[in-house]
């Protein structure tokens, strides 16, 4: 099994539904993010967690919402999906002294 | 905004070493110079990271000029597998609240 693993691996929702992007990990980490990635581009944070209880925006939060549910899982929600919000998002994790993070496979989601 | 430039594009031949370069001028002696890589869409991978020192693993070394202001990521004998786009990120390691931030990186062509 996956390190991070994210579900569904792609979406396709309609706009104005509400969704949502899951994440589990089996790395032991305390520390959970989430990127969004446009066609072409790098990597933009969304929102990360240091732990169960600290939650805390990043570059891009607006229109997005998460829920750290246990240290293990990280979930990601789109309130009301627009088609601007269609991209690639990825779930990372990192050890507060690790030298790496460990992101997980993606989800590709498009919004219609 | 990203610390770091790199070309938007190279290409090498199969076999021969990739030599991936990176302009980091505004690095402040506690900042460690990261390099990721993403194959294709899927979630970016940690390769190597150095201080000051070079640095060699099982994937790559990572050469680091004397003043700190650029470096150098080697793929010794690149294969058609390593066609990817390569990231180069500076970061406090002792920075416990630092996140990840990318730029555009570099887009390598491993050319058979």
């Amino acid at each position: 099994d996956a390190d991070v693993t994210q579900t569904p691996r792609n979406r396709i929702t309609k706009t104005g539904k509400r969704i949502m992007l899951e994440c589990s990990q089996t790395k032991g980490h305390d520390r959970m993010y989430w990127y969004r990635q446009d066609p072409g581009l790098g990597l933009r944070l969304i929102y990360y967690s240091f732990d169960v209880k600290d939650i805390n925006k990043g570059e891009i939060s607006d229109g997005y919402s998460v829920s750290r549910q246990a240290q293990a899982k990280f979930s990601l929600s789109l309130e009301s999906a627009i088609p601007n919000q269609t991209a690639l998002y990825f779930c990372a994790t990192s050890d507060k002294d690790t030298y790496g993070y460990t992101f997980g496979s993606g989800t590709r989601l498009t919004v219609v | 905004d990203a610390k770091t430039t790199q070309p938007p594009s190279m290409d090498c031949a199969e076999g021969r070493a990739a030599n991936l370069p990176c302009n980091h001028s505004t690095i402040s002696g506690n900042e460690y110079v990261y390099w990721y890589r993403q194959i294709h869409s899927q979630g970016p991978q940690y390769i190597i990271h150095g201080l000051k020192n070079n640095e060699t693993n099982e994937m790559a070394s990572l050469i680091i000029t004397e003043d700190r202001k650029s470096s150098t990521l080697i793929l010794p004998h690149a294969t058609l597998r390593d066609t990817a786009v390569y990231y180069c990120i500076v970061r406090p390691r002792m920075d416990s609240s630092y996140k990840l931030i990318f730029g555009s990186g570099t887009r390598l062509l491993v050319r058979p």
